[in-house]
């Protein structure tokens, strides 16, 4: 079974800029999931879609969004860039909890390292 | 806001020493997992423990969640160079479906 993919893996963009995301989950897995890692804050929720809705949302201004499509895909969108939004954008996808035994085990994907300058 | 702790925050050792590593909150919660990240990649499920007082042994990996399900241990016997990496702790509060990680433990072992 293949594995959460993100793309792209590296980009590099300028304050005030927008970037998109994508993420490919796990077939099977409808839940997505978004995080920020940085080095000084570690790894923070962003938000959760769960067929097509957003179902939980971290403390991360409204610049941030994000949507999920039909086939469980899902992308996010970072607008009006800022230098500090640099840092490693991790997607996690999960079973739906009655097929997980109510575990909420996150299967993460390897990461689009954003550079902002 | 549930706050997971871990401890130690940074940890170097030698191939062959046992370690361990702490994670502590002051909330409950109806499971914790465990996680290695490696440079450049995403972080990886090692283990969900679920029950309080709970111990899961993974090779020379032993995880333990606390009576109280509010803190969890992770110990290493004979640590190896291919144990380097991040290691987090998540905690899952069973109502709000999204997890909150821990500070993270980088724990290197050097031949």
């Amino acid at each position: 079974k293949a594995g959460v993919t993100q793309t792209p893996r590296y980009l590099i963009k300028t304050r005030g800029q927008q970037v998109t995301l994508s993420c490919s989950p796990i077939s099977g897995h409808r839940s997505v999931s978004w995080y920020q890692q940085t080095p000084g804050q570690g790894l923070q929720f962003l938000f959760e879609y769960f067929s097509e809705t957003q179902r939980n949302k971290g403390n991360f201004p409204g610049r941030f969004s994000g949507r999920q499509f039909s086939n469980s895909r899902s992308e996010m969108n970072v607008s009006t860039l800022e230098l500090g939004d640099s840092a490693l954008y991790l997607c996690a996808s999960s079973l739906p909890l009655r097929l997980a035994g109510a575990l909420n085990e996150q299967f993460f994907g390897p990461g689009t390292r954003l550079t902002v300058l | 806001t549930q706050l997971l702790e871990q401890s130690p925050q940074f940890l170097s050792i030698q191939e062959g020493e046992n370690l361990t590593v702490y994670c502590n909150s002051s909330s409950v919660f109806s499971s914790l997992q465990w996680y290695r990240q490696e440079p450049g990649e995403g972080p990886v499920l090692l283990v969900t423990v679920v029950t309080g007082g709970e111990v899961k042994k993974l090779k020379r990996l032993t995880f333990q969640f606390g009576d109280a399900r509010k803190d969890s241990s992770l110990h290493i016997t004979a640590a190896q160079p291919g144990d380097t990496g991040l290691y987090l702790c998540a905690g899952d509060t069973g109502t709000a479906s999204k997890l909150t990680f821990g500070t993270g433990t980088r724990l290197q072992v050097t031949l």
